[in-house]
């Protein structure tokens, strides 16, 4: 059974750095495209930034620069570090699967809420 | 980027009513349309794919129509565990980009 377990959020003030994670059970990270897609409190979804399977990344115009995706190929574990944090970064972040050979997302964590805040 | 317009925001409705939720793509797409069932606390769930394929283990009460820029997600007999957030994405390029969502109540 597939399953995506995000941790490592909470509250951090502007400009500090925080790491969360997503532990990946029933498939391996390292052979499908893994994003995070974070949602503001009352706002929609966002998408963030993406790792393929090669190992290239995206971002989304909103983080680049500050955010960086990586994956542990021994952990299966993939993460977000960001750094340099905004008011505006605070949201529920998730880690989603990318279905094998296209983008759309088809097994979602559920989410890890990041409070930036003095 | 690629705008996604969902309508309604929200709705109300009876179990066993005919739902339908809409999402128009700024531009062509063609048939990267997905659709999702949130609900508080838990992870979203893929309903439908590729504008019209069923998810597997998703009733078939759902079903997805469209491509290009008008897309449609219809749950055919609403049921209790059928309320819920729902909310598209398109696939077709990035960034990836989501419609704003329909929360669906009970009337």
């Amino acid at each position: 059974e597939v399953q995506l377990v995000e941790s490592g959020g909470g509250l951090i003030q502007p400009g500090g750095s925080l790491r969360l994670s997503c532990a990946a059970s029933g498939f391996i990270v390292s052979s499908n495209y893994m994003s995070w897609v974070r949602q503001a409190p009352g706002k929609g979804l966002e998408w963030v930034s993406v790792i393929y399977s090669g190992g290239n990344t995206y971002y989304a115009d909103s983080v680049k620069g500050r955010f960086t995706i990586s994956r542990d190929n021994s952990k299966n574990t993939l993460y977000l570090q960001m750094n340099s944090l905004r008011a505006e970064d605070t949201a529920v972040y998730y880690c989603a699967r990318s279905y094998s050979g296209s983008y759309f997302f088809d097994y979602w964590g559920q989410g890890t809420l990041i409070t930036v805040s003095s | 980027d690629i705008q996604m317009t969902q309508s309604p925001s929200s709705l109300s409705a009876s179990v066993g009513d005919r739902v339908t939720i809409t999402c128009r793509a700024s531009q062509s797409i063609s048939s990267h349309l997905n659709w999702y069932q949130h609900k508080p606390g838990k992870a979203p769930k893929l309903l439908i794919y590729g504008a019209s394929s069923l998810q597997s283990g998703v009733p078939s009460r759902f079903s997805g129509s469209g491509s290009g820029t008008d897309f449609t997600l219809t749950i055919s007999s609403l049921q209790p565990e059928d309320f819920a957030a729902y909310f598209c994405l398109q696939s077709n390029s990035f960034p990836l980009t989501f419609g704003g969502g329909t929360k669906v109540e009970i009337k």
